[in-house]
């Protein structure tokens, strides 16, 4: 079994400002991780994923997640945040093999000017 | 061109019609996917299929049908509608179903059941 804790359903940050996303994760097997954002009335886009080898991964659009086995986390961060970077986020689990992928509850990112 | 295409957009029903949603991508994965969305972003995966094959069938109604007449169309058929599947419903594909990949997501179908 698999699920994932985003920590924070709302996240404000100013323009330019770090961004921290949190996710921590269970997973019975190494995990496959992923972190997807979806803009308003649009689907979801992958940003980033890990799934071995280095722990510092890097995305799209400036953004960086790092494996943490020992604190069970996948956080996101980006150094500075921009206006376009408002939307919402979503971590996600997966065993591998055919299994489905878990995905958390999403966390909402405003950026103020 | 789109990589993952939704028909329709958006889709507003009477409680009690059957309506289809249809969905292809031209990526040439193998497998795609059926997600729900709820209003408060909760995300939850249907069906998926491997060269048309169902190999994810999670606990849905029975009113919830899938096809998928080859591996580049997923269709998902909704008998008796009601007012609880009012929701976004998101087609995806991935190269496998061995999810190292991540996913492509379509733009998504707004049902609004009335």
């Amino acid at each position: 079994a698999q699920s994932v804790t985003q920590l924070g359903s709302h996240v404000s940050v100013s323009e330019g400002a770090l961004v921290l996303l949190r996710c921590n994760y269970s997973s019975s097997v190494p995990p496959y991780l992923f972190w997807y954002v979806q803009y308003p009335n649009q689907g979801l886009q992958l940003l980033l994923k890990y799934t071995t080898g280095a722990t510092l991964v890097k995305g799209i659009n400036g953004f960086e997640a790092e494996f943490k086995k020992s604190e069970t986390s996948f956080h996101l961060t980006k150094p500075s945040a921009h206006m376009s970077d408002a939307a919402e986020y979503f971590c996600a689990v997966s065993p591998g093999g055919y299994q489905k992928v878990t995905f958390g509850t999403g966390t909402k990112l405003q950026v103020i000017p | 061109d789109t990589a993952v295409s939704q028909t329709p957009k958006y889709l507003v029903t009477q409680m009690g019609n059957d309506k289809s949603i249809k969905c292809e991508q031209n990526l040439g994965h193998d497998t795609m996917y059926w997600y729900k969305q709820d209003s408060k972003k909760f995300l939850k995966i249907m069906f998926s299929y491997n060269n048309k094959e169902l190999i994810i069938n999670e606990t849905v109604p029975n009113r919830f049908s899938p096809k998928s007449p080859d591996k580049a169309h997923l269709n998902l058929h909704i008998n008796s509608l009601e007012l609880g599947d009012s929701a976004v419903y998101f087609c995806a594909s991935s190269p496998s179903g061995q999810d190292v990949y991540g996913y492509t997501f379509g733009s998504g179908t707004r049902l609004t059941v009335v």
